[in-house]
């Protein structure tokens, strides 16, 4: 069965210093992979994706992540956290051929906390 | 940049009322979904048309619950009547056409936030 782990429900991080979202998933084949992010009271924005080709993602607003086939990770990182990334941040899997259903498999989200 | 459009975006409404969300998608994608989410949780899907066509609603509670896209552009997501547990965001999204370079990416709305008391 596919599925999505964001293994931890709070990240804290310093105003400038790096962050890291982690993501792990399960799905048979190559999977699409997608990063987005919920602000309070909004719909989820798309940061990112990864389909094929190069394992580091750059996407949206500073952010990259980066595939790991060997550990099935897709973790979302930026080099230097701004107050402004406090939000929640979601992960999503879909299998490549899926036809016409594109149904994404959600993580639980994490809460990006960055402290001034 | 063209947008997904919804409304309204809050409802309060009592429970075994009727209630109706809108959704107009961003034009040219051929696919639009229905999500629901609760909060603290993620996302869950409740429908996808494919044009005018349901391609998924097996977690739509057919019930309570409908949902249509009469002329494959926009929809409209209905609940009658309303209950306590139903209170959430209702979120809708869109995508490309299969075939089309970026079809794997959704776009959502800005969301229908649901109280029902």
């Amino acid at each position: 069965a596919q599925s999505v782990a964001q293994p931890e429900d709070q990240v804290n991080v310093a105003e400038g210093n790096p962050l890291t979202v982690k993501c792990t998933y399960s799905v048979s084949g190559n999977p699409y992979l997608f990063w987005y992010v919920q602000y309070p009271n909004r719909g989820l924005q798309f940061l990112l994706k990864y389909i094929t080709g190069d394992n580091l993602v750059k996407g949206s607003y500073g952010f990259e992540a980066e595939f790991n086939k060997s550990q099935t990770s897709f973790h979302l990182k930026k080099p230097s956290a701004l107050v402004s990334d406090s939000a929640l941040y979601f992960c999503a899997v879909r299998a490549p051929r899926a036809g016409n259903n594109r149904k994404l498999i959600w993580g639980l989200g994490t809460s990006l906390a960055v402290n001034p | 940049e063209a947008e997904v459009a919804q409304s309204p975006r809050y409802k309060i409404t009592e429970k075994s009322q009727a209630v109706a969300f809108w959704c107009d998608p961003i034009s040219g994608h051929a696919t639009l979904y229905w999500y629901r989410q609760i909060l603290g949780q993620g996302p869950e899907l409740l429908v996808q048309f494919q044009d005018e066509s349901v391609v998924d609603d097996s977690q739509l509670p057919k019930d309570r619950f409908s949902a249509e896209r009469l002329k494959g552009v926009d929809s409209t997501l209905k609940i009658q009547p309303a209950e306590l547990g139903d209170s959430a965001m209702y979120l809708c999204a869109s995508s490309l056409p299969i075939g089309v370079r970026g079809q794997e990416t959704q776009y959502f709305g800005p969301g229908t936030r649901l109280l029902v008391l």
